[in-house]
């Protein structure tokens, strides 16, 4: 079975400081996807980021970074200088490329930068 | 930009009314998805369809039944809602594996 855990529930900085949320996935699948979406007050997922799991670069896109590592089944998600507007519920997902292709969800963090 | 739909964005209702929540895509996808969410918490899916006439439950049991009898097209339909089927119902819909499953904007609906 596939499992995504985010351990941390709710998270509260100030703006401009730095903040990771992380993503511990579980599957037996030798290849797989690792997504994570952005789901502001307006209810709508809004996509960030596909990884693959033959592909262990760390991602940077603006203010906003991801760490893969399979060693230890970890994503994470950092964003660099903090804004008002990265205010969100974060979830990270990971999907198998078998069947459905269902994607299962951690349980979000949700992020609130403080002005 | 995704151009999946879902209408309407909030509903109220009474107990016991018939409801059909819908989603479109203009995208040519094949496989689509409902999930539900309670606010703010995870997402749970509650059906799937790899095609056309092609449905399927998901891994959270749902009182609710869907339909898929055109490709851009997968309705969502509660014979009657209860309180208990207050939440947030999500369509999604991807092209493939490789691919990142696209999000509608959602449905909040709440039953009195």
């Amino acid at each position: 079975a596939q499992k995504v855990t985010q351990a941390q529930t709710e998270i509260s900085v100030v703006e401009k400081e730095d903040v990771t949320l992380d993503c511990v996935y579980e599957t037996r699948d030798t290849t797989y996807y690792l997504f994570w979406y952005k789901q502001p007050p307006s209810g709508e997922l809004v996509f960030l980021i596909r990884r693959n799991s033959f592909d262990e670069q760390n991602e940077i896109s603006g203010r906003y970074s991801w760490n893969f590592q399979k060693s230890t089944s970890s994503f994470n998600f950092t964003i660099t200088a903090s804004q008002v507007v990265d205010s969100a519920v974060y979830f990270c997902a990971l999907r198998g490329i078998q069947g459905a292709q269902k994607l299962v969800f951690g349980q979000g963090t949700r992020l609130t930068i403080n002005p | 930009e995704a151009d999946i739909y879902q209408t309407p964005r909030y509903l109220v209702i009474g107990t016991g009314k018939k409801i059909t929540l819908e989603c479109s895509q203009t995208m040519g996808h094949d496989k689509m998805y409902w999930y539900q969410q309670d606010p703010g918490m995870e997402l749970h899916l509650i059906h799937y369809s790899y095609g056309v006439n092609s449905t399927e439950k998901g891994d959270l049991s749902s009182e609710s039944t869907v339909s898929r009898i055109r490709t851009e097209h997968f309705p969502l339909t509660l014979e009657s809602a209860r309180p208990s089927h207050t939440s947030q119902y999500l369509c999604a819909s991807t092209s493939g594996a490789y691919n990142e499953q696209f999000f509608g904007p959602g449905t909040r609906l709440t039953v009195l």
